[in-house]
């Protein structure tokens, strides 16, 4: 069975600060591999995935997540984060094959004015 | 992309009673999913909804509890019954293409409320 855990579970930054958030996942096959976000109030959004090809993949709203397979992790980043970014960040995975999402435990984004 | 539209948003429900979500794509897709997730914690996998036939439930989650259907590819339904305080909890639609990226959108989620 997949499994994916978040380190972070509340991480508090000011405006301008670099963000990393940790990601690992628990699966040996092919995986499919995603960031979802979800801002006070509103719905899960896809940040960005991964399937094949570049492991450095850019999402949208200036994030982007590096797939390391020998390390299984598949973490996010972003160079300067705003206010706006305020959510709860959720890593997921899926195989190639089950179309399912696991979702990890899910990181609290505080950014402060 | 496809536009998840669920409803009810939120309900206050008695022990013991049931509640039915509607979920509604607008568009056509392969596959769709119930997830839950309860107060401060991650999403959970309910079941997946598969047309036309019985859903496939995850560990822990059985169809007594909660039934799901799936008549066509744009509609399902998720009954939460016989329900405990410990069912208060945001319920999730979700749905995808089953093109091999696997993405998934999700509509806004009911939100229930057991006294």
């Amino acid at each position: 069975a997949q499994s994916v855990s978040q380190h972070n579970h509340h991480v508090i930054l000011s405006e301008a600060a670099s963000l990393e958030l940790g990601c690992n996942y628990s699966y040996g096959g092919t995986v499919n591999l995603f960031w979802y976000v979800q801002y006070p109030g509103q719905h899960l959004q896809l940040l960005l995935k991964y399937f094949s090809g570049d492991p450095l993949v850019k999402g949208i709203k200036g994030f982007e997540a590096e797939f390391i397979k020998s390390k299984f992790s598949f973490n996010l980043r972003k160079p300067s984060v705003q206010w706006r970014d305020t959510a709860e960040c959720f890593c997921a995975v899926s195989d190639t094959g089950r179309r399912a999402l696991t979702f990890g435990s899910g990181t609290r984004l505080q950014v402060q004015p | 992309s496809a536009v998840i539209s669920q409803k009810p948003s939120r309900d206050i429900c008695q022990r013991g009673t049931s509640l039915t979500i509607q979920c509604q794509v607008d568009s056509q897709v392969t596959m769709m999913f119930w997830y839950r997730q309860q107060p401060g914690q991650s999403l959970t996998l309910i079941a997946t909804a598969n047309q036309g036939s019985e859903a496939t439930y995850e560990s822990g989650f059985v169809i007594d509890k909660f039934p799901i259907s799936r008549p066509n590819l744009t509609f399902s339904t998720l009954t939460v019954s016989n329900m405990s305080p410990e069912d208060s909890s945001i319920y999730l639609c979700s749905g995808g293409s089953g093109m091999n990226t696997g993405e998934l959108f999700f509509g806004e989620g009911s939100r229930l409320t057991v006294l």
